[in-house]
């Protein structure tokens, strides 16, 4: 089965900083990578995604992630924090062929400080 | 499009109970996944449903399961509620084998 490991369960930036998350999965063949995020007491949401072609993927809201397979990594930048940034973010894969089961990394609380 | 709905949004239930949810996809959609997000072991994968198939399992025990209907609306049940089965409860629809899930905003279920 597939492992996802986000380094830093808290991270913390001011208002105009670099955000960086970071995200490490396990497989061998490299699967099918995204980033949601999730605000309190609500669903996910879709920020980026990976599948194929051009390994940097830009999202929504300014975030984009690059995909470095010989780091086994996708980790996920946005060059300026907004305040409305503060969320939870998670990294999850799914193996190609088994398209709808995903694979959660424990989460990244992000805190934006003024 | 509206998105995907779920009810209840909470539920509290007692030890032994049964609890049913239920998930309406985005109109379209085929797939309808659930997940059970939790502080102690994170999102965590239950099931796929396809065309009223289940397509994939995770790893929870027999006490958890669900269906889909032919309008592809999706129920889970758990029945002989423990204390950990407390948790958020999200499903998520997709139109098919494209890695594109969108997620509902879960149920909270609290078991005392």
């Amino acid at each position: 089965a597939q492992s996802v490991t986000q380094l830093g369960s808290h991270v913390s930036v001011s208002e105009g900083a670099l955000v960086l998350l970071r995200c490490n999965y396990s497989s061998s063949v490299p699967p099918y990578l995204f980033w949601y995020v999730q605000y309190p007491n609500q669903g996910l949401q879709l920020l980026l995604k990976y599948t194929t072609g051009a390994t940097l993927v830009k999202g929504i809201n300014g975030f984009e992630a690059e995909f470095k397979k010989s780091e086994t990594s996708f980790h996920l930048t946005k060059p300026s924090a907004h305040m409305s940034d503060a969320a939870e973010y998670f990294c999850a894969v799914s193996d190609r062929g088994n398209f709808n089961k995903f694979y959660f990394g424990s989460g990244t609380k992000l805190n934006v400080k003024p | 499009k509206a998105g995907v709905t779920q009810t209840p949004r909470y539920l509290i239930k007692t030890r032994g109970q049964q609890v049913t949810l239920s998930c309406s996809p985005i109109s379209g959609h085929r797939s309808v996944s659930w997940y059970q997000q939790t502080p102690g072991q994170g999102l965590q994968f239950l099931f796929e449903y396809f065309s009223e198939t289940q397509r994939n399992k995770g790893n929870f025990p027999g006490r958890f399961s669900g269906r889909q209907f032919s309008n592809s609306r999706s129920e889970m049940n758990v029945s002989t509620l423990e204390l950990g089965d407390s948790a958020l409860y999200l499903c998520a629809s997709s139109p098919d084998r494209n890695n594109e899930q969108f997620f509902g905003p879960g149920t909270r279920l609290t078991v005392l």
